[in-house]
């Protein structure tokens, strides 16, 4: 199982709303990200998970609350966002700490969210 | 910083070759990989470059020089699916912060 799955592929929200994306890989990999992507633009990086912890916020807004639940399961939950948050949201992972291996991330096809 | 730069656009003839530049400046770095993005589409993992060189996968090739802050991907037999993003990707030091550039749209004409 090569795949990063992501839920729901669309979602739409009003600002007042709670909502949560959903992300997960069955491929043993420890590493596991969020990006958000607007159109036309590159995949900027929002969090990193390693091990199931919390290893890189860039910065990010609280009203993205991300959890790793265990090592297969990334979730980002959303609370009070404004209409520039709409955007696709990619969830990504790769393998840690193999000298052999390349470290490419492997993503999910993404979540877009419409904020209205 | 940080700055990743590529061209916005390229067109080329189904059939024929085409070279991506991607110049980078960055603190740390510790890899660089190229990927595909068709429109509406997840990025797809090309290749991947740590050391200086030419590293050859199929009809694709991606070469680096880490002294010039160069790389190129090389897209050989060109065929009307490789119309596509390509993103130039690098990847810093301490091994998880992959920072990605704005991106090539090729378009493959018949």
């Amino acid at each position: 199982d090569t795949e990063v799955t992501q839920t729901p592929k669309h979602l739409v929200m009003g600002m007042t709303n709670k909502k949560s994306l959903k992300c997960e890989q069955h491929m043993g990999h420890r590493a596991m990200y969020w990006y958000k992507q607007k159109a036309k633009k590159p995949p900027e990086l929002m969090f990193v998970y390693s091990y199931e912890k919390l290893s890189i916020n860039e910065s990010v807004p609280s009203r993205f609350s991300p959890e790793c639940p265990n090592s297969s399961l990334l979730n980002l939950h959303l609370h009070a966002l404004q209409p520039e948050d709409s955007a696709l949201y990619l969830c990504a992972s790769s393998q840690v700490g193999l000298a052999e291996n390349t470290g490419e991330l492997f993503f999910g096809e993404g979540s877009r969210l419409t904020v209205l | 910083g940080q700055n990743i730069d590529q061209p916005t656009e390229m067109t080329a003839t189904e059939g024929a070759i085409v070279q991506i530049n991607c110049t980078y400046q960055t603190s740390g770095f510790n890899g660089l990989f190229w990927y595909q993005q068709h429109a509406g589409e997840a990025p797809t993992f090309l290749s991947y470059n740590v050391l200086d060189g030419l590293e050859e996968k199929g009809r694709f090739s991606s070469f680096l020089s880490r002294s010039k802050g160069y790389s190129y991907l090389l897209l050989k037999e060109l065929q009307m699916k490789d119309s596509a993003s390509y993103l130039c990707a690098v990847r810093k030091t301490g091994g998880f912060k992959t920072i990605f550039g704005a991106g090539t749209r090729l378009f493959v004409k018949a």
